[in-house]
């Protein structure tokens, strides 16, 4: 059973680029979640998407939005990149109101 | 909103030996989870442990323990016998029951050495 895939695993973007980050949820599951690490820190929830509609979001500019497919798989897509951009980027996902959460390991973005 | 605090930052333990990390945190909430997270080089976030705060009875997971106290808002995690394996970064995190988005604090990076 593949658990939580993310890609791709490294990026590096020039600022004011645009980037799409990608997520399998694991199997079975229907909710996935979106996170930002920046270096030294604790993920920062970004939002969630359930149904394929944005359940929650945590405070982020519109610059980043996301989608979710009828598949469950989900997309991060942030524009006019930053470099405070730069961070790991991880996906949680779960099955509908469970309360365990399993990560994937995440997509390391670079702004340059 | 909630927040999450862990005091922390970093930590070493002797191989074998028990060490405890810290975490409070804030909310108005009377139902919520709490959690702690493992991040070792892997970066892949594993979950350690969870508590209920309905529940009154601490969590175990064999090596790993917390210490809930609900009126303090303190949740702290105990890892006996320590082993090379636990070295990692060990993250508290909350979350209230309704939608299961996570408020993280800042992490403890623990060492275990030999």
């Amino acid at each position: 059973d593949a658990g939580v895939t993310q890609s791709p695993t490294h990026l590096i973007k020039t600022r004011g680029q645009q980037v799409t980050l990608r997520c399998s949820p694991k199997s079975g599951h229907d909710t996935v979640s979106w996170y930002q690490q920046a270096l030294g820190q604790g993920p920062q929830f970004i939002f969630q998407y359930y149904e394929e509609e944005e359940r929650q979001r945590g405070n982020f500019p519109d610059r980043f939005s996301g989608h979710q497919f009828p598949n469950y798989s989900s997309e991060l897509n942030v524009n006019a990149l930053l470099l405070g951009d730069s961070a790991l980027y991880l996906c949680a996902s779960s099955l509908g109101g469970h309360i365990e959460a399993f990560f994937g390991q995440g997509t390391r973005l670079t702004v340059v | 909103a909630q927040t999450v605090t862990q005091s922390q930052p970093e930590m070493s333990v002797q191989e074998a030996e028990t060490v405890t990390l810290s975490c409070t945190y804030d909310t108005s909430e009377s139902n919520y989870y709490l959690f702690w997270y493992k991040q070792p080089p892997s970066r892949q976030m594993i979950l350690v442990i969870r508590q209920e705060a309905y529940k009154q009875q601490n969590a175990t997971e064999n090596r790993f323990s917390v210490n809930f106290q609900k009126a303090a808002k303190s949740f702290s995690l105990k890892i006996s016998d320590s082993q090379l394996g636990d070295t990692a970064m060990y993250f508290c995190a909350f979350m209230k029951l309704k939608y299961n988005d996570m408020r993280f604090g800042a992490g403890t990076r623990l060492t275990v050495k030999p």
